[in-house]
């Protein structure tokens, strides 16, 4: 299994520009995650998604979609990149709640000038 | 909300020291807690969890951590620093019913191991 893949490993977008970024999981795990990671303040939900078809926000939505059409793939858009959205980018799975355990990729660097 | 609280953004030891990073979290009710360890430019990696069925939990690298309700703290121990514990560590809870299964993450902690 390869796990949770994550492409690009580095972005740089200029102001206003739009991208998505990519992640795949092979695991079959209906649950999965988008986070953003800056300094001090640990990583903050951005969206997830329960299942294929089913997403909602999570903490930090605005400037973010998504959408699950498939159990393995879970993009993230950007629709008009900002300064602020400068950030390692992170998507998880897990195949359950509770206590289950969520694997995350290994992260996208994104730098918005 | 929950929030998790972790103090001390840097951690230095020496090599062979007792490691120490703490965590406290708000929740009225235990909920499940986790530690994660962050290798540079890698993802975050699962170190061990609390999920009630004991209050000292054991994990990976020789970590532990020990569930204090009173407290509201799961501090994560090591007895003897190595080298390669150098990383960032996070702390996150999960609430019991989350049906986005969604964690909430601490500030973080960068572990530094002086030789």
């Amino acid at each position: 299994n390869a796990g949770v893949t994550q492409t690009p490993k580095f972005q740089v977008l200029k102001t206003g520009q739009s991208m998505t970024l990519q992640c795949a999981q092979d695991m079959n795990h209906e649950y999965m995650s988008w986070y953003r990671q800056d300094p001090g303040m640990g990583l903050r939900l951005i969206h997830y998604s329960v299942g294929a078809g089913i997403t909602d926000q999570g903490e930090v939505p605005n400037g973010y979609n998504v959408s699950r059409s498939t159990t393995e793939d879970f993009p993230l858009r950007l629709l008009s990149a900002a300064p602020s959205q400068t950030s390692v980018y992170f998507c998880a799975s897990s195949l359950g709640t509770g206590e289950r355990e969520q694997y995350f990729g290994p992260g996208t660097r994104l730098t918005v000038t | 909300a929950q929030s998790v609280t972790q103090l001390g953004s840097h951690v230095s030891v020496s090599e062979g020291a007792l490691v120490l990073l703490r965590c406290n979290y708000s929740s009225s009710v235990p909920p499940y807690l986790f530690w994660y360890v962050q290798y540079p430019n890698q993802g975050l990696q699962l170190l061990l969890k609390y999920t009630s069925a004991a209050t000292l939990v054991k994990g990976i690298n020789g970590f532990e951590a020990e569930f204090k309700k009173s407290e509201t703290s799961f501090h994560l121990t090591k007895p003897s620093a190595h080298m390669s514990d150098a990383a960032e560590y996070f702390c996150a809870v999960k609430s019991l019913n989350n049906a986005g299964n969604m964690l909430t993450f601490g500030g973080g902690t960068r572990l530094m191991v002086k030789p």
